[in-house]
Formats: C-alpha cells, structure tokens, sequence
C-alpha cells in the first residue's frame, strides 16, 4: 500500500535557525512527489513537485531534495511567515492518478 | 484567475439531513478532486474526475456519499444522510491533467450536529 509519513508532526524554531522537514514514502513507483503549504482556514497551496531521486528545487528560503526513499524540505533562515503546515504528496505509477497526503509537518517560528 | 471556488464556505447541518458540497474548477482545468480533512485523518482523496468522467471513487466511505461532475465547470458533493461523523473540511480541487499539481479551493467546513 503506498504510504506517506512526515516528521516531526510539528516544529518550533526562532527566526533565522535552520532546520528541515522530513517525509518518507513507500509507493510501487513514483510518479511525482510534490511539497505543498497549508495556512489556517485555506486550502494547500503548492510548492515543488520532484520526479527522479537526485532531484533540487528552490524557491526563496525553501530547497526541496529526493532520494528513493524520502524527500527534505529545507528551511534557511526561516521568518514567522513561514509558519504554517507543509504536505508532503506523492503520485504512484500504479492505481491511477491518486494523490496521496502525509500528516503535515506544523511550523511555528518565532520572531 | 478566479481559483477553484466552493461554496458554501460554513455548513452546520443536524444529522439525518442532506448536505451538498460545491465546486467550480478553474477554467480550463480537466481533473477534478475532491478531499477531506480531519485532524485523526489528515487529507483523504475521495473521488476524482477526468473529463467530467469519475475515474475512481474508492475513497468514498459510504453509500450516502455521491459526487456528479455534470459539466466541465460544476461538480458537486452530496452526502444523504449526513451523520456527526461526516464533520471535517471538504476541499475540492483542479488541475490541467491528472498527474498535475493539484490547485485547491478554500474548503467547506462542516458541522453535523
């Protein structure tokens, strides 16, 4: 069964003290892996998709990498507005085109 | 671009009544998806559409839920009879192709009481 599993379920960071996110999966074959952020009160809003282990995307304070097994989103210098839950998605090869969830990760950080 | 809009926004029911959920997708989009979300749960996948066309609905948990996508603009949610359990934020969401990144709507939260 194809699976998604985040850690830590939340975080709490001062501003500007690095960290990163975790999420591992287990899927008969990826399609695509996707980081998405969540606020309160609003619908995911998506951030990268990664397709091949290897695989870097950047965007502002946050860089996304893939390995076979699990993916980081790194957080640099973090600000409170970065405070929210990330998602990490992951797309299979097999059973359709489903995307299935993680938990989230909770990001607080404190000015 | 207008996004994915829903409606309503806040539903507060009694159970036994019947509850629709709905979605317009963001023009020119051809996937459709609809999600719950619970604290216990998380983010859960209950149907989806391609072209209108339900492609899969294994993740609707009951007979009393049903989704009908009757043109390329509309689809709804509909869950009859609605029961406590069924409280959670319902988002739809679109995007170009099935294996696209999904573009979601601001949610319907609903209460059953």
């Amino acid at each position: 069964e194809d699976q998604v599993t985040q850690s830590p379920e939340a975080l709490r960071l001062q501003e500007g003290e690095s960290s990163s996110l975790n999420c591992s999966y287990t899927v008969s074959g990826l399609r695509g892996l996707f980081w998405y952020r969540q606020d309160p009160g609003k619908g995911p809003e998506f951030l990268f998709t990664l397709y091949s282990a290897g695989e870097e995307k950047e965007k502002e304070r946050l860089k996304a990498t893939l390995t076979k097994k699990e993916s980081f989103l790194h957080i640099t210098a973090p600000k409170p507005e970065d405070s929210a839950t990330y998602l990490c998605a992951v797309q299979a090869n097999t059973g359709g085109f489903k995307t299935i969830f993680g938990a989230g990760t909770r990001l607080f950080v404190k000015a | 671009d207008a996004g994915v809009i829903q409606s309503p926004r806040h539903e507060v029911t009694e159970m036994g009544q019947e509850v629709t959920l709905r979605c317009k997708p963001i023009s020119g989009h051809n996937s459709l998806f609809w999600y719950r979300q619970t604290m216990m749960r998380g983010l859960e996948l209950l149907i989806y559409f391609n072209n209108n066309v339900p492609i899969d609905d294994s993740g609707m948990p009951e007979d009393r839920f049903s989704a009908k996508m009757p043109n390329a603009s509309f689809s709804t949610l509909k869950i009859q009879p609605s029961e406590p359990r069924d409280s959670a934020v319902y988002f739809c969401a679109s995007s170009l192709g099935q294996n696209e990144k999904l573009f979601f709507g601001s949610g319907t939260q609903l209460s059953v009481l």
